[in-house]
């Protein structure tokens, strides 16, 4: 199983919106509405950001949102700050019962 | 709190085995499907395998990268859940995380543990 696709860096000034795309196959993304992302700053672990595509977990701010689109999920950070300057994982269920990350997306605040 | 912790990290030789745990607590660990992760360093997220409940079964299933090598086991006893690591390479160095099934995502993480393979 290929790791999703995920374009290495994005970037965006404070109060901009960025959106991270994950491209993966109808065998995990497309075919499944089991989508999460995951924010991880250097040296910490991973936080649940989204969940099934869209879904927040309590204490995620509003400003993160997800959809799907065919084989591709996408993750929009609107309104940035510069908390949220992190590395950004998408997570795909798969046909085959696994799962697979994305090759990961790196976030900068101008 | 609702948490999990990992522990039995370290140096070990290529070729070796090790065995890694994942404390949970503050959960109904029975009720959970569990996850094992890896970092390499500066590397991205890997999955590595997960142990279904009980209640689907307890089984098993495995990234290609480890299968027959890696196994995932759980005690809902004690609320552990396992990775055995056998034949071990020093492209397995890495942070190995544990993480609760939730929704298939994973909301509860530990902090980590370190694995080195070298000789």
């Amino acid at each position: 199983q290929s790791a999703l696709t995920q374009p290495p860096s994005v970037s965006g000034s404070p109060g901009q919106s960025v959106t991270i795309s994950c491209t993966g196959t109808s065998s995990d993304v497309g075919g499944y509405n089991r989508v999460s992302w995951y924010q991880q700053p250097p040296g910490t672990a991973p936080r649940l950001m989204i969940y099934e595509v869209s879904n927040r977990p309590s204490g995620v701010p509003d400003r993160f949102s997800g959809s799907k689109s065919g084989n591709t999920a996408s993750l929009t950070i609107s309104g940035l700050q510069a908390e949220d300057e992190a590395d950004y994982y998408c997570l795909s269920y798969t046909s085959i019962s696994t799962y697979v990350f994305g090759t990961g997306t790196k976030v900068t605040v101008l | 709190e609702v948490q999990v912790v990992e522990s039995g990290g370290g140096l070990v030789q290529p070729g070796r085995s090790l065995r890694l745990s994942c404390t949970a607590s503050g959960f109904s660990f029975v009720d959970y499907a569990m996850s094992w992760f890896r970092q390499a360093p500066g590397k991205g997220l890997e999955w590595v395998g997960f142990v279904r409940s009980k209640a689907y079964g307890g089984t098993t299933e495995y990234a290609a990268s480890v299968k027959g090598r890696f196994a995932v086991s759980r005690d809902d006893s004690k609320s552990i859940a396992y990775l055995q690591m056998n034949s071990l390479k020093t492209e397995d160095t890495a942070v190995y995380y544990c993480g609760r099934d939730r929704y298939f995502a994973f909301n509860i993480w530990g902090q980590g543990t370190l694995v080195t393979v070298s000789a």
